[in-house]
């Protein structure tokens, strides 16, 4: 059973681009989470969705980052006209359809570099 | 709203030493209680878990148990490897569905031969 997939592992933009960051959940799961790691930081939560739905959002920026998880495919953190700021590891996790202790599983994150 | 406060690292011990990372946490409810380990350039790995009170999580000679009365899951070990330098993190979830975890800083653990 593979873990959590995620693509790219290293991902290299200029300020101004778009980042877009793909995150497979481990089979059978349909919870999927995003959390940011900044250098020397814990992780921050981001967004949590289910298939096709977000259903909580309080950690996301208000500005430039949407996620999906549409009912065919990945999930994907979009970053519009990335800033140095941006730089980032970002990791994915999932979980399955019902677990009473909220365990996640998570995946080997997407280390995003900013020039 | 929740944290999690861990005690800050790095913290360097010799091979063989005893081992604890405190952590406490302020939380509605009763949450479900996590320690995380991150090897260098890798992801994050469950090491063990915690869900209700007085229960105690343990997997490859790590140990915590969950105090709800002090606030606090602080993890242990009784003789530490070299193989076990990495980052720590505690987290939690709120009790009751499926939320965004709630992590501390995470504690830089160098064990040293």
């Amino acid at each position: 059973n593979a873990g959590v997939m995620q693509n790219p592992r290293h991902l290299v933009r200029r300020r101004g681009q778009e980042a877009r960051l793909r995150c497979s959940p481990m089979k059978g799961h349909s919870h999927v989470y995003w959390y940011r790691q900044l250098p020397e930081e814990g992780l921050k939560f981001m967004v949590y969705l289910q298939k096709e739905n977000i259903i909580d959002e309080s950690g996301m920026p208000k500005e430039r980052f949407s996620a999906e998880f549409p009912k065919e495919g990945p999930s994907i953190l979009r970053i519009q006209q990335v800033v140095r700021g941006d730089s980032a590891a970002y990791f994915c996790a999932s979980s399955p359809p019902v677990s009473g202790t909220n365990e996640q599983f998570f995946g080997p994150g997407t280390r995003l570099t900013v020039l | 709203g929740n944290s999690v406060t861990q005690m800050e690292g790095p913290v360097t011990l010799s091979e063989e030493a005893f081992l604890t990372i405190n952590c406490t946490y302020t939380a509605t409810g009763y949450p479900s209680l996590f320690w995380y380990v991150q090897y260098p350039g890798e992801g994050l790995q469950l090491l063990l878990k915690a869900t209700k009170a007085d229960d105690k999580g343990s997997n490859k000679g790590f140990e915590a148990t969950y105090r709800k009365e002090t606030t606090s899951f602080h993890l242990e070990k009784g003789s530490v490897q070299v193989s076990d330098s990495a980052v720590y993190f505690c987290a939690l979830a709120a009790g009751g569905g499926a939320d965004g975890l709630t992590f501390g800083k995470g504690t830089h653990l160098i064990i040293q031969p």
